[in-house]
């Protein structure tokens, strides 16, 4: 069971823009800055593409974007291109005493 | 360049012992949080393991708490996860990973746990 809540699927069309939730509580993601994305290919290491809630490495495309408002973090990606199709996770520093990171179960994005 | 390179996952029978590593390049261990993390086959993200910057501070998710352990070599700029009493359930690829907020991942390695 995930500690941070993604829906399991998304779906859009090349060039439209599509929002993934994900969703903690105050003891992660209302609590902390440490708010990440990960996007993840089939057989691949997860590539961190948002940190700190709203940050873009170097590298990372700026149709890329993050967001936080309470307990929920959001990803935006806008002119969707068929390479964008993968998994998507979302991570939260925790206060947990039995935890550090959390993760989201992850959603699958498909260019359709 | 950052560079993390995970080995030593293999096929293991339950109960038995396995050491991970994971040599890094391009920035020094000891001087950041380091993390492993597990992801079962097909499934999801789930953090295994943490050791701070400060001296070696260490926690541990309950599902492997008494059974692994985490640890690095400054000299050899090596994170270390010694796994023993292994379980079908530990059957996961696992990464290495820098950083509070994890910013670089290795590769991954991956370790099966079966008779």
């Amino acid at each position: 069971q995930s500690a941070l809540t993604q829906p399991a699927s998304v779906s859009g069309s090349p060039g439209q823009s599509i929002t993934i939730s994900c969703t903690g509580t105050s003891s992660d993601i209302g609590g902390y800055k440490y708010v990440s994305w990960y996007q993840q290919h089939p057989g691949k290491a997860p590539k961190l593409i948002i940190s700190e809630v709203s940050n873009r490495p170097s590298g990372v495309s700026n149709r890329f974007s993050g967001s936080k408002s309470g307990n929920t973090a959001s990803l935006t990606i806008s002119g969707l291109q068929p390479e964008d199709e993968a998994d998507y996770y979302c991570s939260s520093y925790t206060s947990s005493s039995t935890l550090d990171v959390v993760f989201g179960g992850g959603t699958k994005l498909t260019v359709l | 360049e950052v560079q993390l390179v995970e080995s030593g996952g293999r096929l293991v029978q339950p109960g038995g012992s396995l050491r991970l590593s994971c040599a890094a390049s391009g920035f020094t261990v000891s001087n950041h949080w380091m993390h492993w993390v597990r992801q079962p086959p097909g499934k999801g993200l789930l953090w295994v393991s943490r050791i701070n910057s400060d001296g070696g501070t260490t926690n541990y998710a309950d599902s492997v708490k008494g059974r692994f352990t985490i640890s690095r070599d400054n000299a050899k700029n090596t994170l270390y996860l010694q796994m023993n009493s292994l379980r079908v359930e530990d059957t996961a690829v696992y990464f290495c990973a820098r950083g509070v907020g994890p910013d670089s991942w290795g590769q991954g390695t991956l370790v099966t746990v079966s008779s």
